[in-house]
């Protein structure tokens, strides 16, 4: 079974290019994540949807970030415009809320650099 | 603001010998509790969950939950080498649809 796939893998851009970073969810997961690592600050979560709906996006840093998931198989992160502080890895994750919180699925990641 | 906390580590055992790494979290509401690996430049991969108080078993990896106590724990027994990593507690946030906190996770080094 396919995993959670991201794209890019890699993605070097300049400071103030619009960024939008892919993720296509485990089939049949009604729950993505979109999560945030650095040596300082950990995986961080960003937002979350449940059934393409936005749950949660407290964790967005500011109005350049943006998610959209239009159906249960597709969903982007866009940043607009770019600052090298936003250089990190981003992460994927997807589950299957059955009413217990079941293990989240990562993908493999999309390292940003923003020169 | 929920917490979970980890040793940082680097935590270093021996080839064979049990590797013991803990977490404690803040949210007493939390249902689920999650152990990840992650290698370095790699996503972090599921180790082990568990819901209910007491140990849970599969293979070399045991996981132990004290809801009382607020801590969760992963023993790695007959260490070797390539468990060497960093692991990853993630706790969820009561009535939070699915929502994990981590912690900064515990770097494993196990020698041969």
């Amino acid at each position: 079974d396919a995993g959670v796939i991201q794209s890019p893998r890699h993605e070097v851009t300049e400071m103030g290019q619009e960024v939008t970073l892919r993720c296509k969810p485990i089939s049949g997961h009604n729950s993505l994540f979109w999560y945030r690592q650095t040596m300082m600050r950990g995986l961080e979560l960003l937002i979350y949807f449940n059934n393409n709906v936005p749950i949660d996006d407290s964790g967005m840093p500011e109005d350049r970030f943006s998610a959209k998931m239009p159906n249960a198989s597709f969903s982007t992160l866009k940043i607009q415009p770019s600052e090298p502080r936003d250089s990190a890895v981003y992460f994927c994750a997807s589950t299957l809320r059955d009413g217990r919180n079941q293990p989240q699925h990562f993908g493999d990641g999309t390292r940003l650099s923003i020169l | 603001q929920k917490e979970v906390e980890q040793n940082s580590g680097p935590l270093s055992v021996p080839e064979g010998a049990i590797a013991s790494l803990n977490c404690t979290y803040s949210d007493r509401g939390s249902q689920s509790f999650f152990w990840y690996r992650q290698y370095s430049g790699k996503s972090p991969e599921l180790i082990m969950f568990i819901y209910s108080n007491g140990d849970k078993e599969d293979g070399r990896f045991t996981a132990q939950l004290n809801k009382a106590s607020q801590y969760v724990s992963l023993l790695i027994r007959d260490s070797q080498p390539s468990d060497s990593a960093t692991y990853l507690c993630a706790v969820d946030v009561y009535n939070q649809g699915g929502k994990l906190i981590f912690g900064q996770g515990t770097e494993l080094s196990v020698k041969p």
